[in-house]
């Protein structure tokens, strides 16, 4: 069954740093590229940021660029989110998702990690 | 802010059918293929069309995905209770390269 479990999410203060985890199962973790997706609170769906099965490639939205580093440790079989100079609209909750092999899709995600940028 | 344009709401009866459109532009839906997610409340979304018509394992059949020029629509046939969630479209936008949802559709079924 595959499986992802995000962790990390706290309350941080704006500027602060803070590095979300997905622990991936059940699939073979390298593989597959993986998205960050974000939901502000009462918003909607926002992605963040992708990167290759190989790691060799990534991809952010222009809202974190410079600011969120994504990376992946297949010895591990996690993936991570690096986020700097935190700002409050950077307050989500943060998914990992799973995109499919042959299409462009996110097939399995997780339960979400809230992330809560305040003073 | 999202680039993908989706009404706010759409409401029917159970038993009816509900359309959903989903409109983009050259670079996404135009050149990429449209997948669409529904998320209940209080969970994460969940894949429900993928490739512009293509359903999960799981998916009812009821759900349908078309596809043409620089627009989307997602149809729900047979509305059932259970299909009151929040809908998203979503597609690779290669002149921002990156991936892009939709404004999302609540549905309401009265």
């Amino acid at each position: 069954e595959v499986q992802l479990l995000e962790s990390g999410g706290d309350l941080v203060q704006p500027g602060g740093s803070l590095r979300l985890s997905c622990a991936a199962s059940g699939f073979t973790f390298s593989s597959c590229a993986m998205s960050w997706v974000r939901q502000a609170p009462g918003k909607g769906l926002e992605w963040v940021s992708h990167i290759s099965s190989s790691g060799g490639s990534t991809y952010y939205a222009d809202s974190v660029k410079g600011r969120f580093t994504v990376s992946r440790d297949t010895s591990k079989n996690t993936l991570y989110l690096q986020m700097n100079s935190l700002r409050a609209e950077d307050t989500a909750v943060y998914y990992c998702a799973r995109r499919m092999v042959a299409a462009t899709a996110f097939d399995y995600w997780g339960q979400g990690t809230l992330v809560t940028v305040s003073s | 802010q999202s680039v993908l344009t989706q009404p706010p709401s759409a409401s029917g009866t159970p038993g009816q059918r509900v359309s959903i459109s989903c409109s983009g532009s050259s670079s996404n839906i135009g050149s990429n293929t449209v997948n669409w997610y529904q998320q209940l409340p209080g969970t994460a979304p969940k894949l429900l069309i993928y490739s512009n018509n293509q359903r999960p394992s799981g998916v009812p059949d009821r759900f349908s995905g078309s596809k043409s020029g620089t627009s989307a629509s997602l149809a729900i046939s047979g509305l059932q209770s259970e299909d009151e969630a929040d809908y998203y479209c979503a597609a690779w936008d290669d002149s921002l390269n990156g991936y892009v949802f939709g404004t999302g559709t609540k549905v309401t079924v009265l």
